[in-house]
């Protein structure tokens, strides 16, 4: 079974370009995050989307970052303009639908790690 | 407030030997879940193992096993039998909120010596 595949592993822009990342999660899973990771930091929450909808975006700068999952499947994180505290790692993960009576685990994909300069 | 803490932020060991990684949770729900990843320098992070808060054995799997304390709320990963490529940052991480929205602690670089 493929696990989630991630694409660019590595970006650098310079400040102000735009930036987009891929995800494509494991199939069948109906969840889908993007965290974001500094360094020396655990990963944070950035969006949620359960199918296409996403149900928790309440940790996106929604001035710059935008995301979608069209089709619920694959889904694109993307930040126009990129800033220099934008520098991070950048992770994707899905899950099975959490039921409340069960805890799915999130499944991570290896990332993308963004250098602003 | 929802937090993680992991107080070490590095770890040494002896290859062979058992480790315990310290993990320390605050939450006011009363069901939640704990998770342990590791994170190889490759940057994806591997689920290990998990504890439901109703859960009245402690988990294991494999070399792994989390000591689940509720009333001292902690929740520390046990390796036993450290392996070289056991080398890692590992994270502690608590579902809350009727969410499976995780909350990271800030991790714990293990070194494993030969």
């Amino acid at each position: 079974e493929a696990g989630v595949v991630q694409s660019p592993r590595y970006k650098i822009i310079e400040k102000k370009q735009p930036v987009a990342f891929w995800c494509n999660p494991i199939s069948g899973h109906n969840t889908l995050y993007w965290y974001r990771q500094n360094l020396g930091q655990g990963p944070e929450l950035l969006i949620r989307y359960e199918n296409e909808e996403a149900v928790d975006d309440s940790q996106l700068p929604k001035d710059r970052f935008s995301a979608e999952r069209l089709k619920g499947v694959d889904s694109t994180l993307k930040i126009q303009p990129a800033e220099l505290g934008d520098s991070a790692v950048y992770l994707c993960a899905s899950s099975s639908r959490y039921t409340g009576t069960s805890s799915p685990e999130q499944y991570f994909g290896p990332g993308t790690r963004l250098t602003v300069t | 407030a929802q937090k993680i803490t992991q107080t070490q932020p590095g770890m040494f060991v002896q290859e062979k030997e058992a480790v315990t990684l310290d993990c320390t949770y605050d939450t006011s729900d009363q069901s939640y879940g704990l998770f342990w990843y590791k994170q190889p320098s490759s940057g994806e992070m591997i689920f290990l193992i998990y504890q439901g808060s109703y859960d009245e054995q402690n988990a294991t799997e494999g070399r792994y096993s989390l000591n689940f304390q509720k009333a001292r709320k902690s929740a520390n990963l046990v390796i036993s039998a450290s392996q070289l490529g056991d080398s890692a940052m590992y994270f502690c991480a608590m579902r809350t909120g009727g969410y499976n929205k995780l909350i990271f602690g800030a991790g714990t670089r293990l070194a494993v010596h030969p």
